[in-house]
């Protein structure tokens, strides 16, 4: 079965870097998104992107976070200076384009990130 | 209570027992999808059911909804050990394409 593949699986940064995480969404998909898993909480949505912009996001994606598409195959999450409350785990995810919207959304393993 | 509210919060069983797992939402939908996460892992997507839908299934998995009440529930039959694991219920409003997750029904099923 096809699949998101996210990097790394693990990021340890120190607080005020930058840092981005990166996702292969499947390959015949349109719409991405992350979405992030403070420990213990629930998951939240932080940005949905189709045709090369983004076209929803939560209050929590603010300027410190941007998402791009680099080539045909890539999707990133940037978070600039880093800050201790944005340890968590992000996920990338990804919905096939047939029929528009309302379609299963495939999610990755997830990135661990810790700001120390 | 807020979107996508899932009730247990968790749920100790026998292996062979079956499982049920309940959500209700507020807002009208568009579909309700429902997620297992292994303990630090991804979510694995089980099953989406569209608001013109009542009831699904998949293998040993049976997901009902009842738009009138705004709730989803999630029958594991037979569970297994393995079936060990915390799932969510999340929903897609009409107009938007986030999906909006509860806080999951932690599930362990004992040997």
């Amino acid at each position: 079965e096809p699949e998101v593949t996210q990097t790394p699986s693990h990021q340890v940064t120190q607080m005020g870097q930058e840092v981005i995480l990166r996702c292969v969404p499947i390959s015949n998909h349109l719409y991405f998104y992350w979405y992030r898993q403070i420990l213990g909480q629930k998951v939240e949505f932080l940005v949905s992107f189709y045709n090369n912009e983004i076209s929803e996001k939560s209050e929590i994606f603010d300027d410190q976070f941007s998402v791009e598409r680099p080539d045909g195959s890539n999707f990133t999450l940037k978070i600039r200076s880093t800050k201790l409350e944005d340890s968590a785990m992000y996920f990338c995810a990804s919905q096939g384009g047939t029929g528009g919207r309302g379609n299963t959304i495939y999610f990755g393993e997830g990135s661990w990130l810790t700001v120390v | 209570s807020q979107q996508g509210e899932e009730d247990p919060q968790a749920l100790s069983i026998q292996e062979g027992e079956n499982a049920t797992m309940n959500c209700s939402y507020k807002t009208s939908i568009n579909n309700l999808q429902w997620y297992r996460q292994n303990s630090g892992r991804g979510l694995v997507h089980l099953i989406l059911i569209r608001s013109n839908e009542r009831e699904k299934h998949s293998g040993r998995l049976r997901v009902t909804l009842d738009t009138s009440k705004k709730s989803s529930s999630l029958l594991i039959t037979a569970s297994r050990a393995a079936d060990t694991a915390s799932y969510f219920c999340a929903t897609v409003r009409g107009g938007s394409e986030k999906l909006v997750f509860g806080k999951g029904t932690k599930l362990t099923v004992n040997p």
